[in-house]
């Protein structure tokens, strides 16, 4: 079963405005991280934030992790269209061994 | 050369057949991990291992199998090969110690079965 799911599914903006992608959680973790898919291509880690931070920033990214709403938010700033991609949420808990990935945020980023 | 290598990386079958697909890593890494991907089910855990003796089942193993046969190397295989089992495999490979840590992922092996 998925643990995360992303929202939204998909996203098309223009190249230099922000982008906006969250994802929801069911069970209690001790981490929460973000991955970037291009088309076909393998998984690269963004970012992780562990339970007890809120905010965390890296470059153009800034994640949010609100453990009492079971939510985190990744935003891009000052989009490219190089940043096109799929963006997928994944959470670790103490009770599972491996993490478990949402279904995903596709985003378009247009020249 | 790539951290985690698969092969092959595109392979048509047909069912009945008995397929594997290989896993190689170069990062010194204990933990190794196969997901699937499926088009709007994001990615779903397989198999993972922890140790040459270490294997475990992940929420959708039936089906299929797996070999751990170094620290650098870890298998699936497809016993029987079904047209539902077509999809994108990654293995993936993890440092050990504790539970936090980014995941590094291969290319992919795109499997379709006839």
């Amino acid at each position: 079963s998925q643990q995360g799911e992303e929202d939204p599914q998909a996203l098309s903006i223009q190249e230099g405005e922000n982008a906006t992608m969250n994802c929801s959680y069911k069970t209690s973790i001790n981490n929460l991280q973000w991955y970037r898919q291009n088309s076909g291509r393998g998984l690269v880690h963004l970012i992780l934030i562990r339970s007890n931070e809120r905010e965390k920033h890296s470059g153009r990214l800034r994640v949010t992790l609100d453990t009492s709403k079971k939510s985190s938010s990744l935003l891009i700033t000052a989009s490219r269209a190089a940043d096109t991609a799929s963006y997928f949420c994944a959470t670790g808990d103490t009770g599972r061994r491996a993490l478990t990935f949402g279904s995903g945020t596709r985003l378009q980023v247009q020249p | 050369d790539a951290d985690v290598t698969q092969t092959p990386r595109n392979r048509i079958t047909k069912t009945g057949k008995r397929i594997m697909l290989e896993c190689s890593q170069t990062k010194g890494h204990d933990r190794m991990y196969w997901y699937r991907q499926d088009p709007g089910l994001g990615l779903r855990l397989i198999y993972y291992s922890f140790d040459v003796k270490d294997i475990n089942k992940g929420e959708i193993s039936d089906g299929y199998s797996v070999s751990r046969q170094a620290q650098a190397k870890f298998s699936l295989s497809l016993e029987s090969a079904i047209p539902n089992q077509t999809a994108l495999y990654f293995c993936a490979t993890r440092a050990g110690q504790g539970q936090f840590g980014e995941l590094f992922f291969g290319e992919g092996s795109r499997l379709t079965v006839l």
